[in-house]
């Protein structure tokens, strides 16, 4: 599976829109990005997943540049429940295990 | 829909003893996994089922560690012995059909402490 870089961590005001960046220039061209994030003492929550297509669902919205090599997750108005480390993971198509970098460590703010 | 459930949700031992954890995936999926998640680090796999067959246990320490999963719905993951380096929260998911399609749905863990 193709390796992944997000920022360590990011901050946004409560309310705003928290854009979380990762870079996935290996990608192949069979290769899903997923999001998951983890808030503290729980486990890993599935947030989208998209392969070509932009996509939007009740949590977020998925934006994949044209060359698929890097990728946005968007949070549309954050909230101090969306304190989180979001984990940005490329899968083959095929299916395979979750490999977890470190992940960008978001602090939502008052 | 009811999410992956986990027992316990909390675990002490000594070194040495030996521990079972249970995991009820959601219905009518047919993948389960296994993950190891050590303090500060993301979870790694440990081992992956379809159905009742085993896909992937290429990272599970076989001479402590022994997973199975009867009938193809819940699974029981045991630890004999356990080492002070077992310490970690240990996490099931499942996935309707395993493909790169099909996300993961994670439980929220049992959290194993080694004395």
């Amino acid at each position: 599976d193709a390796k992944t870089t997000q920022p360590t961590s990011m901050d946004c005001a409560e309310g705003r829109a928290a854009n979380l960046p990762c870079n996935h220039s290996t990608i192949s061209g069979n290769e899903y990005v997923y999001w998951y994030r983890q808030i503290h003492s729980q486990g890993p929550q599935y947030i989208i997943h998209g392969l070509k297509n932009n996509e939007t669902n009740e949590m977020a919205s998925l934006i994949i540049t044209e060359d698929r090599k890097s990728s946005t997750l968007i949070l549309p108005h954050a909230t101090l429940r969306d304190t989180a480390v979001y984990y940005c993971i490329v899968i083959k198509s095929s299916g395979d295990k979750l490999t977890f970098g470190t992940g960008t460590r978001l602090a939502v703010r008052p | 829909e009811a999410g992956v459930a986990q027992s316990p949700r909390y675990k002490i031992i000594e070194k040495r003893q030996s521990v079972a954890f249970w995991c009820n995936p959601i219905s009518g999926h047919a993948t389960l996994y296994w993950y190891q998640q050590i303090l500060g680090q993301g979870p790694k796999l440990l081992i992956q089922f379809q159905n009742n067959g085993v896909v992937d246990d290429s990272q599970l320490p076989k001479d402590r560690f022994s997973a199975e999963r009867l009938k193809g719905v819940d699974s029981t993951l045991k630890i004999q012995p356990a080492k002070l380096e077992d310490s970690a929260v240990y996490l099931c998911a499942s996935s309707l059909g395993g493909t790169g399609a099909q996300p993961q749905h994670f439980g929220d863990g049992t959290r194993l402490s080694i004395l």
